[in-house]
């Protein structure tokens, strides 16, 4: 079975700096997806990016980019000029493919408070 | 608006007591499913469903049923809700495909006392 370990449970950051937020999982599949979810107070989930493990170049979505190094197993988040409203739980999620009947597994989550 | 709409977001129960809480999508998503998220445990399958009449167990199925009559409608029903089910639950669906991830609901936190 997959697994999903996010060793930070919290985290802070000044406005305007630079955070990363770590994930490492554990598969021995070849094909998947890995994902990064934000969930602020309203606790709506909220997609934030998403790398296709086949891709070796990062993906990145306005201030938002990962480091994934397939190798390693690790897939961290990084927010570049933070926002108060980056304040949320962060979740790192993995899908085997093909994805069918295989669910979305989640890490434990690292909160994340960023500070005017 | 493509979305994924769970009733109620609030819920206070008490043991025992039969609920159900109600879940439908737009978007014409083959797969569907149900989560509970717990402090300190993140997100955890309960159920999930790869289209209609097609129900299997994820994680976490202790205490709670499921039903896929219609492609759009999973409802996630609690026959005998303990004080364990406390927690906050979240439907989601995707298309067959998976690869864009998840849309989620809204969120239900129910309390069962």
């Amino acid at each position: 079975a997959q697994t999903v370990t996010q060793s930070q449970p919290e985290m802070s950051v000044q406005e305007a700096e630079t955070v990363t937020l770590s994930c490492t999982y554990d598969t021995s599949e070849n094909n998947y997806y890995l994902f990064w979810y934000k969930q602020p107070p309203s606790r709506q989930m909220i997609l934030v990016i998403r790398q296709e493990a086949y891709k070796q170049q990062n993906a990145t979505e306005n201030r938002f980019s990962v480091n994934f190094q397939k190798a390693a197993k690790s897939f961290s988040l990084k927010i570049s000029d933070s926002q108060l409203g980056d304040t949320a739980m962060y979740f790192c999620a993995f899908m085997k493919l093909p994805s069918g009947n295989t669910p979305l597994v989640f890490g434990k989550g690292t909160r994340l408070s960023v500070i005017a | 608006e493509a979305q994924v709409t769970q009733n109620p977001r609030y819920l206070i129960t008490v043991t025992g007591k039969k609920l159900t809480v109600t879940c439908s999508q737009n978007m014409n998503h083959e797969y569907m499913s149900w989560y509970r998220q717990d402090p300190g445990l993140g997100l955890r399958q309960i159920y999930y469903s790869m289209n209609v009449e097609v129900t299997d167990k994820g994680d976490v199925p202790e205490g709670y049923k499921v039903s896929r009559k219609e492609k759009r409608n999973f409802p996630l029903i609690l026959e005998s809700p303990s004080p364990n089910q406390t927690s906050l639950y979240f439907c989601a669906s995707s298309p067959w495909t998976g690869g864009n991830g998840y849309t989620f609901g809204s969120g239900t936190r129910l309390t069962v006392v």
